[in-house]
């Protein structure tokens, strides 16, 4: 079975710092591995995802990911965090040949202080 | 940019009634999905349709729960005799193709059985 874990419920830095929120993932055959950030009373919108190919992977925002598949790790990392990008955090995981459902993780909630 | 719409943003409904969540996703995609979010916990899938015809549905998803696709624009999750634990957001979610792509959600309509 598929799963998600983020083992920090919450992640507080200061701005300008770089930020890492944690994932890790259990799922059979190639994950497809997804980010998506949760505004307050606003759905998810989706940051980037690794499919295949370089492990280091940029979304939107400034945001990246690293994909480590020894450690089953897909953590989400920014070199200097702003006060906007204070929010929940979802990661996602969906197996190919699952007709694209995504299970999430429980979620991180990031607090960038000034 | 398009995007997926949901109505009504807010429902509040007395246990036991029907309740009918609707959603409009994106005009040219084929995959639509149903997620729900009970208050400070997870994202869980509910329900994935296409080609007219429920593709996977969770455990969640039982028979006090269907979906339509009415017309060629609406998406519409129907919660018979609703109960209290059936509070919580539900998004609905469109992709043009399945696996690899990212999910575009609606902002989701907050569901209170009182």
């Amino acid at each position: 079975a598929q799963s998600v874990a983020q083992p920090e419920d919450q992640v507080n830095v200061a701005e300008g710092n770089p930020l890492t929120v944690k994932c890790t993932y259990s799922v059979s055959g190639n994950p497809y591995l997804f980010w998506y950030v949760q505004y307050p009373n606003r759905g998810l919108q989706f940051l980037l995802k690794y499919i295949t190919g370089d492990n280091l992977v940029k979304g939107s925002y400034g945001f990246e990911a690293e994909f480590n598949k020894s450690q089953t790790s897909f953590h989400l990392k920014k070199p200097s965090a702003l006060v906007s990008d204070s929010a929940l955090y979802f990661c996602a995981v969906s197996a190919y040949n699952q007709g694209g459902k995504l299970i999430f993780g429980q979620g991180t909630e990031l607090s960038v202080k000034p | 940019e398009p995007e997926v719409t949901q109505t009504p943003s807010h429902q509040v409904t007395q246990m036991g009634q029907e309740v009918i969540l609707r959603c409009v996703p994106i005009s040219n995609h084929l995959y639509f999905y149903w997620y729900r979010q009970i208050l400070g916990q997870k994202v869980e899938f509910l329900v994935s349709f296409y080609n007219n015809e429920i593709s996977e549905k969770s455990e969640i998803f039982d028979d006090q729960f269907s979906v339509e696709r009415p017309d060629g624009s609406n998406f519409t999750l129907k919660i018979r005799s609703t109960k209290l634990e059936d509070s919580a957001m539900y998004f609905c979610a469109s992709i043009k193709g399945a696996g690899n792509q990212p999910q575009h959600f609606g902002d989701g309509t907050r569901l209170s059985i009182l």
